[in-house]
């Protein structure tokens, strides 16, 4: 079982629909969540990160965290053909050192 | 501010050869991270550093792998002999630790190219 784990997709919307992005990890002791959207031919960028269990808010992005269930989601509402990107789910290596470990990532394509 | 910054952009080295990769990490920074990301694949660990700490390299491939920090700043992430396995984009990143959070954030990357 890899240690965090995403649907590679492509997750294809249509222009406007809500995205949503999951992301589920195998050591419960991970603290710190985040999610990074990387444009092909670039770095990941930061775009939310989350720490306990609920909903956090930031424009058009929810990041959704469930420690019990090992789940973490991202949602994105009205999607725009400019979130179409690679969104990688990041987990806390064990012992919170910093160190990230990182899925595969999902392919977002928004049409439209 | 500035944010990390990474030299070169782009390395097309021989099969052989030593490279030497720079990072910049943001101003304040303590700790900061090398990856490595190949073509399709995920973000691989290879190194992290935080303040005068003994860095953890249990990320690092093979021992031609090493990298050092300067003056708790600049990193040099050095491949010897590289092979040709070793092209992918090389990531730096820096945080700054606050409540036990780190939150990552990457330079632009150094595109290495073993022919």
């Amino acid at each position: 079982q890899k240690e965090v784990e995403q649907n590679s997709g492509p997750l294809s919307v249509p222009e406007g629909a809500i995205a949503s992005l999951n992301c589920t990890y195998s050591d419960r002791v991970s603290q710190s969540f985040f999610w990074y959207r990387q444009y092909s031919g670039k770095s990941p960028e930061l775009i939310m990160s989350i720490y306990s269990n609920g909903d956090k808010e930031d424009g058009r992005f929810t990041a959704q965290l469930n420690k019990a269930s090992q789940y973490v989601s991202l949602l994105i509402r009205d999607s725009q053909p400019s979130d179409s990107a690679t969104y990688l789910c990041a987990v806390n290596h064990p012992g919170n050192t910093g160190k990230l470990i990182f899925g595969q990532g999902t392919t977002l394509q928004v049409k439209p | 501010g500035a944010g990390v910054s990474q030299s070169p952009s782009n390395k097309v080295t021989e099969k052989g050869k030593d490279v030497e990769l720079r990072c910049d990490p943001i101003s304040g920074h303590t700790a900061l991270y090398w990856y490595r990301q190949s073509l399709g694949q995920g973000l691989e660990f290879l190194i992290y550093f935080q303040g005068n700490s003994a860095p953890d390299k249990s990320g690092l491939p093979s021992d031609r792998f090493s990298a050092e920090r300067t003056g708790g700043s600049v990193s040099t992430l050095t491949i010897q002999r590289t092979q040709q396995e070793d092209s992918a984009v090389y990531l730096c990143a820096s945080s700054s630790p606050h409540g036990g959070v780190y939150e990552q954030y990457f330079g632009p990357g150094t595109r290495l190219t073993v022919t």
